[in-house]
């Protein structure tokens, strides 16, 4: 039972142009959602983060949306950069503070010079 | 700060012989986690722990063991290997309270034949 889901194993984006990476979850109790950058060979580090409270989290050129209803979220990258081609996954956390994030399967973005 | 410090990077072991992936984290973290990553998979926990003497089992236990003698260290014991086992492993910390994005190692690597 996959409770986090990106539907799209790849991207590919123009540089300069918006790349949206889409995630969605099926569980009603994640209310903290935080977006992992991985390259090959190294391990994921963290991107950004947006908790249930909000519709919107910024910072720099990564925007996170949230649609609590549609259990929707979403990572906008403006503009893209050839430095962010990597695997993006989606992971959530039940009850704020919980001690585990589900992950979801992972966007594979290259960006096209 | 070395941050999560994971070893063997590679490893290739044989049906049935049995290995310790060792992880330190030099941040005073108190939770602790194992994942392994399938290739187009997304990352399935195998095992965490919210502090020295405290584990307990996540999404996918069977076949390994931990424990968490000190804050720092938190290895992953595989007792038997089987070429089910073969994939990519990360470890990761955060602290209890604050941030709740996780800190990744490195990974290692581990093919069994």
């Amino acid at each position: 039972d996959q409770q986090v889901k990106q539907n799209s194993p790849s991207l590919s984006v123009q540089e300069g142009r918006i790349s949206i990476l889409n995630c969605d979850y099926t569980n009603s109790m994640f209310d903290y959602f935080l977006w992992y950058k991985k390259y090959p060979a190294e391990g994921p580090t963290f991107l950004i983060s947006i908790s249930s409270i909000k519709d919107k989290n910024e910072d720099g050129r990564f925007t996170v949306f949230l649609n609590k209803s549609a259990k929707h979220l979403s990572l906008h990258i403006v503009p893209s950069q050839p430095g962010d081609s990597a695997v993006y996954f989606c992971a959530a956390s039940d009850n704020f503070g919980n001690e585990k994030l589900t992950f979801g399967t992972g966007t594979r973005l290259t960006i096209i010079p | 700060n070395a941050g999560v410090t994971q070893t063997p990077k590679f490893r290739i072991l044989k049906i049935g012989q049995s290995m310790t992936l060792q992880c330190t984290q030099d941040m005073n973290h108190n939770y602790m986690y194992w994942y392994r990553q399938d290739p187009g998979m997304g990352l399935k926990l195998i095992y965490y722990s919210v502090g020295a003497g405290i584990t307990d089992k996540g999404e996918v236990p069977n076949g390994y063991n931990v424990s968490r003698s000190t804050t720092e260290d938190f290895p992953l014991r595989l007792e038997l290997a089987a070429p089910s086992q073969t994939s990519v492993y990360f470890c990761a910390s955060r602290p209890f309270t604050g941030l709740i994005e996780a800190f990744f190692g490195q990974g290692t690597r581990l093919t069994v034949v």
